[in-house]
């Protein structure tokens, strides 16, 4: 089964609109940890915003928050007013305490129309 | 500081010949993680180095892959016999190794690696 679901394969947005990525996940460990990272063109993987599971609040970077919602498991990436850099493939990725390596989505490619 | 480095960038090869794969950790990093970005795919986990601890290989999809790490710092990931179906993007990450789920991954830029 999968365990992090994105089921956006690609996303368009207007430059200055907010966007919302989605994600959700699967697991039975009780401490996890939820990450988002954005990989552009050049291939890197760039860290964008990280969410515990015993955090109380949502977690924000900038112009990055995360909508968590713990009970539907689902942890989603929103992005203020998108900027054309900020077309790229988006993953979902997440940790479990009892796990040593981060578990990633299929991706969502977003892309920022000016 | 640097960050985490990876060699080469760029490797073609044809099926059957081994390949070598390098990655440098950022300094002083304990954990260090390859995975592997294939089309149709996703990011797939392949190893994980700790410290001196043995290694997770819960991830390789094969024994024609090893990887090992010297010395707690620089990692080589080995391919023998490579097919068609290695063509990916191998990436490498470290991380200070800390406890709990929070342990950001830095990282590198990845080899390419096409096997003809």
């Amino acid at each position: 089964a999968q365990k992090i679901t994105q089921t956006q394969p690609g996303m368009f947005v207007q430059e200055k609109e907010a966007v919302t990525l989605d994600c959700t996940y699967d697991t039975s460990d009780p401490s996890y940890g939820l990450f988002w990272y954005k990989q552009p063109s050049s291939g890197e993987m760039i860290f964008l915003i990280y969410q515990g599971s015993y955090d109380q609040q949502n977690a924000t970077e900038g112009r990055y928050s995360l909508n968590f919602q713990k009970a539907r498991k689902s942890a989603n990436l929103v992005i203020s007013a998108s900027q054309l850099g900020d077309s790229a493939m988006y993953f979902c990725a997440m940790r479990e305490l009892a796990g040593n390596m981060l578990t990633f989505g299929g991706g969502t490619r977003l892309m920022v129309k000016p | 500081g640097a960050g985490v480095s990876q060699s080469p960038s760029n490797k073609v090869t044809e099926k059957g010949k081994d390949v070598e794969l390098r990655c440098d950790p950022i300094s002083g990093h304990t954990a260090l993680y390859w995975y592997r970005q294939s089309l149709g795919q996703g990011l797939e986990f392949l190893i994980y180095f700790q410290g001196n601890s043995a290694p997770d290989k819960s991830g390789l999809p094969s024994d024609r892959f090893s990887a090992e790490r010297t010395g707690g710092s620089v990692s080589t990931l080995t391919i023998q016999r490579t097919q068609q179906e290695d063509s990916a993007v191998y990436l490498c990450a470290s991380s200070s190794g800390g406890a709990g789920p929070y342990n950001e991954q830095f990282f590198g830029p990845g080899t390419r690696l096409t096997v003809l």
